[in-house]
């Protein structure tokens, strides 16, 4: 049972917006750096934000993410059909001096 | 190219042992803290354990405390897994950590590889 809980799942049109909550606590989220994967069947995931809210190269800024608190939030705008993929938040909890992912969001588009 | 290549999965009883391999290229790897992430068949992924950079500090999540152990060396990563169980069964990646902080275990993971699987079972 992961420590980070995440909506089974989100849906929305072609070109519409999605928002994906991953919600934590002090001893994760509020002091540690969020990151979140996509992931498609049979692939490895894909690091999609680091540090909150920062892009690595080659993720297009129609992904974003924010942090308040012990709470995160992943954004897609401008959904597109290849977007639908399991989409999992990830940070390092300090309680458990370990790594965690959350329960992870199908997004069907 | 940043490239990360593990090796050493396979079927095994359980009780048995295995050793898996992450070859790294393209990038300075005693730099950056490493870690193994495990994906059991219609599951998300676990982080099992993480190295910095140095190899000086290890973490492990509590279910494979006292039976991995994480090391490095020139540019290969490694997992020794001991008394292996029906439950360890999963694609075992490797994974860099983006900080070029080597002590920084807790980033997020930027590269990854295509995974190795580890079936426990008698």
């Amino acid at each position: 049972q992961s420590v980070l809980t995440q909506p089974p799942s989100v849906s929305a049109a072609s070109g519409q917006k999605v928002t994906i909550s991953c919600s934590g606590s002090t001893s994760n989220i509020r002091k540690n750096y969020v990151s979140w994967y996509q992931q498609f069947p049979g692939t490895a995931p894909k690091l999609l934000i680091y540090e909150n809210n920062k892009r690595p190269s080659g993720i297009p800024d129609r992904f974003s993410g924010s942090k308040s608190g012990t709470s995160a939030t992943l954004g897609i705008t401008g959904l597109q059909t290849g977007d639908e993929a399991d989409f999992y938040c990830g940070t390092w909890d300090n309680s458990l001096s370990g790594y965690v992912f959350g329960t992870g969001t199908k997004v069907t588009v | 190219e940043v490239q990360l290549l593990e090796s050493g999965g396979g079927l095994v009883q359980p009780g048995g042992s295995l050793r898996l391999s992450c070859a790294a290229s393209g990038f300075t790897f005693g730099s950056y803290a490493m870690s193994w992430v495990r994906q059991a068949p219609g599951k998300g992924p676990e982080w099992v354990s993480a190295i910095t950079g140095s190899g000086g500090r290890t973490y492990y999540a509590d279910s494979v405390k006292g039976r991995f152990t994480i090391s490095r060396d020139k540019n290969t990563l490694y997992l020794q897994m001991n008394s292996l169980r029906a439950e360890d069964t999963a694609v075992y990646y490797c994974a860099k950590v983006e900080d070029d902080n080597g002590d920084q275990v807790g980033n997020g993971l930027d590269v990854w590889g295509q995974g190795t699987t580890v079936t426990v079972s008698s």
